[in-house]
């Protein structure tokens, strides 16, 4: 599992409120990124980041803000939840190895906005 | 920006038989393709990736083809067997391979059912 956790993994809200999901590596990789999932779209990338403080957006980051304080946890705050962004969060790391850069993916987490 | 398009959105096979999943992309200045595979409430997992300096490649039942000029991709299953059953997505991305990060731009995905 590349040692990427998220949390919660589930939660569920109401329109308006905030909300921050939280990704957490344990091997220091530098580059981390947050997708969202959704029937029929596959996934789209929200934002990015390439090292503590340096983050970056996506295809989809309309709604979302990122922060990197540390190189281990990547956050994601929706500042007010709507239900357009009901859906399945997923945080990746780009793990370089043996000449090969691969991304791996957390386990997700799914939000439910009311 | 990338649009990676997949298609059949749903195939059905039989156990044994072989299924094929096809991904067309945009930018011609992508250069790697990862397959990825989603069971039910599981994450993405990498199967099979490829790169544009290689045309195929082949990890036991599983094969990869491009064609860059085409600007296509093909993911190649054999002796398909019940647990292949899953969703499966393709990527594209610009990946400079050195430690550089790249975003991935995902098809929509093939729900693949592999009956006995």
């Amino acid at each position: 599992d590349a040692g990427i956790t998220q949390s919660p993994r589930h939660k569920v809200t109401e329109t308006g409120t905030p909300v921050t999901l939280r990704c957490h590596q344990t091997e220091n990789h530098r580059y981390m990124y947050w997708y969202r999932q959704d029937p029929g779209h596959g996934l789209r990338l929200i934002h990015y980041s390439y090292g503590v403080k340096d983050t970056d957006k996506g295809e989809v980051s309309d709604g979302y803000s990122v922060s990197r304080s540390k190189t281990e946890d990547f956050l994601l705050t929706l500042e007010s939840a709507t239900s357009s962004q009901t859906s399945v969060y997923f945080c990746a790391i780009s793990v370089w190895a043996g000449g090969t850069d691969t991304q791996y993916f957390g386990p997700g987490t799914r939000l439910t906005v009311l | 920006g990338e649009n990676v398009e997949q298609h059949p959105s749903t195939l059905s096979v039989q156990e044994g038989d072989s299924a094929v999943i096809k991904c067309t992309y945009s930018d011609s200045a992508s250069n790697y393709f990862p397959w990825y595979k989603q069971e039910l409430g599981k994450r993405p997992q990498l199967i099979i990736d490829i790169r544009s300096n290689v045309g195929e490649k082949k990890d036991q039942r599983i094969a990869v083809t491009l064609n860059k000029t085409a600007k296509h991709f093909s993911l190649h299953i054999t002796e398909t067997q019940p647990e292949d059953s899953a969703v499966y997505f393709c990527a594209a991305s610009k990946n400079r391979g050195s430690n550089s990060g790249y975003a991935l731009n995902f098809g929509k995905g093939t729900s693949l059912l592999v009956t006995p």
